[in-house]
């Protein structure tokens, strides 16, 4: 089945900063790429999420690029703001799976 | 909020016994997917239903049953409960089957078992 690895586990950045999480998957199946924010004790909120179609998606300050041959996919977060700070946690899921494999999430921490 | 809705919010029980938790798909939704979010584990897939019928298993323990209803919703059932199965249980719903439908998560069950 689908293996996803998240890097790194947490991360500290000062406000204003960027911020750059890193997932590897191993099924060369997947195709469907979303990314989940998570405040403490709530649910899981969409993003932003990318299909193998395309290489790069960009919405406002944040951005997911993928690299379909490496299989890896990274989240970029500009301009970071306190309210950024939650854990993030990407996911990797293909048509005939249905479901989503979640990587081990990271903590990110926006000092102001 | 996602429109997923899931009852109760927390729940506190001892080992042995049995637990239901429920799940209101967003309307229009027939996708119902439930997940387990332990602190060690993170986010692990449990069970999948699409319009009543079984889709796709996870790490789902066979002291735990799921089941969609006619009217869409779904309820978990973890019965003989141990302390490892405290955790929050999500679920979520999508449109249809395909992976690449976005899915909406409920706001959790928080199970403690002491």
């Amino acid at each position: 089945g689908e293996n996803v690895e998240q890097h790194p586990s947490t991360l500290s950045v000062q406000e204003g900063d960027s911020a750059v999480i890193k997932c590897t998957y191993s099924d060369s199946a997947s195709n469907y790429f979303p990314w989940y924010k998570q405040e403490l004790g709530k649910r899981p909120q969409l993003i932003i999420d990318i299909r193998s179609n395309v290489g790069e998606k960009k919405d406002q300050r944040i951005a997911v690029t993928l690299n379909k041959t490496a299989k890896h996919f990274s989240l970029h977060i500009t301009e970071t703001q306190p309210e950024d700070s939650a854990v993030y946690f990407c996911a990797a899921s293909n048509n005939a799976g249905n479901m989503l494999t979640f990587g081990g999430g990271t903590r990110l921490m926006v000092k102001p | 909020d996602s429109g997923v809705t899931q009852t109760p919010k927390h729940l506190i029980t001892a080992t042995g016994q049995r637990v239901t938790l429920r799940c209101s798909p967003r309307s229009g939704d027939l996708s119902v997917y439930w997940y387990q979010q332990s602190l060690d584990q993170g986010l692990q897939f449990l069970i999948h239903y699409y319009n009543g019928e079984e889709r796709a298993k996870g790490n789902i323990l066979e002291r735990f049953s799921a089941q969609q209803f006619p009217d869409l919703h779904s309820e978990l059932n973890l019965s003989s409960l141990e302390l490892g199965d405290s955790a929050l249980y999500f679920c979520a719903s999508s449109v249809s089957t395909h992976g690449s439908d976005e899915q909406y998560f409920g706001p959790g069950t928080r199970l403690t078992v002491t």
